[in-house]
């Protein structure tokens, strides 16, 4: 089956501070998402990107499917932030989203 | 809010016991699924409805079962129940295939 591989699986953060969140998949895909599971277990939707660039206020991403990744910028990151970063992806007919390790991402104030 | 429903937040249960999860999908969605996230094993597909329509199988063990309703809810039955079986139980829905999915805030079950 596809694999999905995240890094780092751990990072921390000074608020303010920037950080890139990575994503490699082993096949194709025609489905990708970035997920946020915050502190209370809440999974929330921050890009579907099954390819190209999108921006949403401090965050943005970028798919490149052609080589395989998918990158996750934060800005000026905030105490909110905290918490572990999924990255999802479909492959053709598979009919479900195949979830990587996640980034654990901890910001200090 | 994603709009996807699940009943209830919180169970704790003892072995051998059965429950039941319910999630009613985002309005216009006919894609359900259901995922199990456990400590050592990461978020897990368990199992997809299409229409009321069983699409796709994944890790999903022989104790559990699922069905979408004609409308569009779906419940995952869980039975026999162990200690492992403890984890986050998440439903999300779709309009279809390869299109996005947004997750419900998941039933966390404790079997003590």
């Amino acid at each position: 089956g596809i694999q999905v591989e995240q890094s780092p699986p751990d990072l921390i953060l000074q608020e303010g501070a920037n950080s890139t969140l990575r994503c490699n998949f082993s096949d194709s895909v025609n489905n990708l998402q970035w997920f946020h599971q915050n502190p209370w277990g809440q999974l929330i939707n921050l890009f579907y990107i099954p390819s190209g660039t999108k921006q949403n206020g401090r965050l943005s991403a970028t798919t490149v499917a052609t080589e395989r990744y998918s990158l996750l910028y934060i800005s000026s990151s905030q105490t909110t932030d905290s918490g572990v970063y999924f990255c999802a992806v479909e492959q053709g007919g598979a009919n479900n989203l195949f979830f990587g390790t996640g980034t654990r991402l901890t910001v200090i104030p | 809010d994603s709009g996807v429903t699940q009943t209830p937040k919180h169970l704790i249960t003892a072995t051998g016991q059965r429950v039941t999860l319910r999630c009613s999908p985002r309005s216009g969605d006919l894609s359900v699924y259901w995922y199990q996230q456990s400590l050592d094993q990461g978020l897990q597909f368990l199992i997809q409805y299409y229409n009321g329509e069983e699409r796709a199988k994944g890790n999903i063990l022989e104790r559990f079962s699922a069905q979408q309703f004609p409308d569009l809810h779906s419940e995952l039955n869980l039975s026999s129940l162990e200690l492992g079986d403890s984890a986050l139980y998440f439903c999300a829905s779709s309009i279809g295939t390869n299109t996005e999915a947004f997750f419900g805030q998941g039933t966390r079950l404790t079997v003590v």
